[in-house]
């Protein structure tokens, strides 16, 4: 059965580095999706991509992050310069179509610590 | 703004005993409900959605949700649970339109024992 995968599984990093987070998404699907969760907290909404461009995306995800797509299987999530609260777990979703009503596959997660 | 609460955040049960975890949403226009569920150390799982119909809906392993529009409940049940059941359990929710984002509740973290 077709999964979501995402490397690394754990990053450690220190503050003000850079991180880049890898995701294959499910090879037909078309739109993609970042979310994280806080360690006790939430799984939270970090943005929405289709089509090569940022579909949504909400108020966490300011101008030290951003996503690309570099070639036809990989989607990145890049913190540029990482806080002590971006420490979470970053997982990658994929979705065959952008509906509401679509389900979202998700992979592992990578739990990114900041030092 | 669209919130979910799991009031449930620590659950423990014997096998064969029965379960229901609750689910609250806020939002007054049209909905799709999901749960998700994570086992130790694997991803999140699709266990059931709800998007119309049958406002009972039956999803994998045996567990069946309930949408009661006029309670803005989604509650998660099954009959009799296992030991292979424990998970921590997430109740998500989109709204209609354009948007697909998951709105998320804090999750309930289910302990079966043997």
């Amino acid at each position: 059965e077709p999964e979501v995968t995402q490397t690394p599984s754990h990053q450690v990093t220190q503050m003000g580095q850079e991180v880049i987070l890898r995701c294959v998404p499910i090879s037909n699907h078309l739109y993609f999706y970042w979310y994280r969760q806080i360690l006790g907290q939430k799984v939270e909404f970090l943005v929405s991509f289709y089509n090569n461009e940022i579909s949504e995306k909400s108020e966490i995800f300011d101008d030290q992050f951003s996503v690309e797509r570099p070639d036809g299987s990989n989607f990145t999530l890049k913190i540029r310069s990482t806080k002590l609260e971006d420490s979470a777990m970053y997982f990658c979703a994929s979705s065959e179509a952008g509906l509401a009503n679509n389900e979202q596959f998700f992979g592992p997660g990578t739990r990114l610590t900041v030092l | 703004a669209q919130s979910v609460s799991q009031h449930n955040h620590h659950v423990i049960l014997s096998e064969a005993a029965s379960l229901e975890l609750g689910c609250n949403y806020s939002y007054g226009g049209t909905v799709n409900l999901f749960w998700y569920v994570q086992y130790p150390g694997q991803h999140l799982q699709l266990l059931l959605k709800y998007f119309s119909g049958d406002p009972l809906v039956k999803g994998i392993k045996g567990f069946e949700a309930e949408f009661i529009k006029s309670k803005f409940s989604f509650n998660l049940r099954k009959p009799s649970v296992q030991w292979s059941d424990t998970a921590e359990y997430f109740c998500a929710v989109t709204s209609g339109g354009a948007t697909n984002k998951l709105i998320f509740g804090t999750g309930t973290l289910l302990a079966v024992q043997p």
